[in-house]
């Protein structure tokens, strides 16, 4: 079993829709979370870092984590086209990243 | 701010022959960390360095090594390369080893 379990997706949803996006955990001693955006090809991107159970906003992103469940979560509102990419989530705990495999993501005009 | 750089972009090598990769750290930042990923996968992490010397290491052969200089910059180093070293190198970078990392645009190695 991965320590880091994301579905591949692909996820396809009309522009304007919400994109929710996930990932169980198995390893208790994650303590920070971490949500990347990689357009192909390219290096991904950090969108969001928490750190405790609960939610983060940042403008039309919004991070949840429980640590309870070990599960954590994405939501994209109001998305755009520019928004396809891979997502990828990411667990730490002492400065070594555990990725997930990623999440393709299209958002059709 | 100069962000992560890498170099170089692209680079294509044949079995068994040696690599080394670049990277330039996030202005401000001291810690350089290397991962590699896969076609379709996740980035794997290899090893971090702070402060010149190797903290952590990922699951990855001693034919992986690298090096950090006294102004952050870093090398990774492979040696006898098999075509599964296939993959884009990337560089992250953060502060004192924290877990938010800043990543470079990556180096696509092909080996052939």
């Amino acid at each position: 079993q991965k320590e880091v379990e994301q579905d591949p997706g692909p996820l396809s949803v009309p522009e304007g829709a919400i994109v929710s996006l996930n990932c169980t955990y198995s390893n208790s001693a994650f303590q920070y979370f971490m949500w990347y955006r990689q357009y192909s090809r390219k290096g991904p991107e950090l969108l969001m870092y928490t750190y405790s159970s609960g939610n983060k906003e940042d403008g039309r992103f919004t991070a949840q984590v429980d640590k309870s469940s070990k599960y954590i979560s994405l939501f994209i509102r109001d998305s755009q086209p520019s928004d396809s990419a891979t997502y990828l989530c990411a667990m730490s705990s002492w400065g070594k990243l555990q990725f997930g495999a990623g999440t393709q993501v299209v958002v059709t005009p | 701010d100069a962000g992560v750089t890498q170099s170089p972009t692209h680079l294509i090598k044949t079995r068994g022959q040696q690599v080394t990769l670049r990277c330039s750290p996030k202005s401000g930042h001291d810690t350089v960390s290397w991962y590699q990923q896969a076609l379709g996968q996740g980035p794997q992490f290899i090893f971090q360095y702070y402060e010149e010397e190797e903290r952590q290491r990922g699951n990855f052969p001693d034919r992986f090594s690298g090096h950090q200089f006294p102004n952050y910059s870093s090398e990774l180093n492979v040696n006898a390369l098999l075509l599964g070293d296939s993959a884009l190198y990337l560089c992250a970078s953060s502060l004192g080893g924290d877990n938010e990392q800043f990543f470079g645009p990556g180096t696509r190695l092909t080996v052939l």
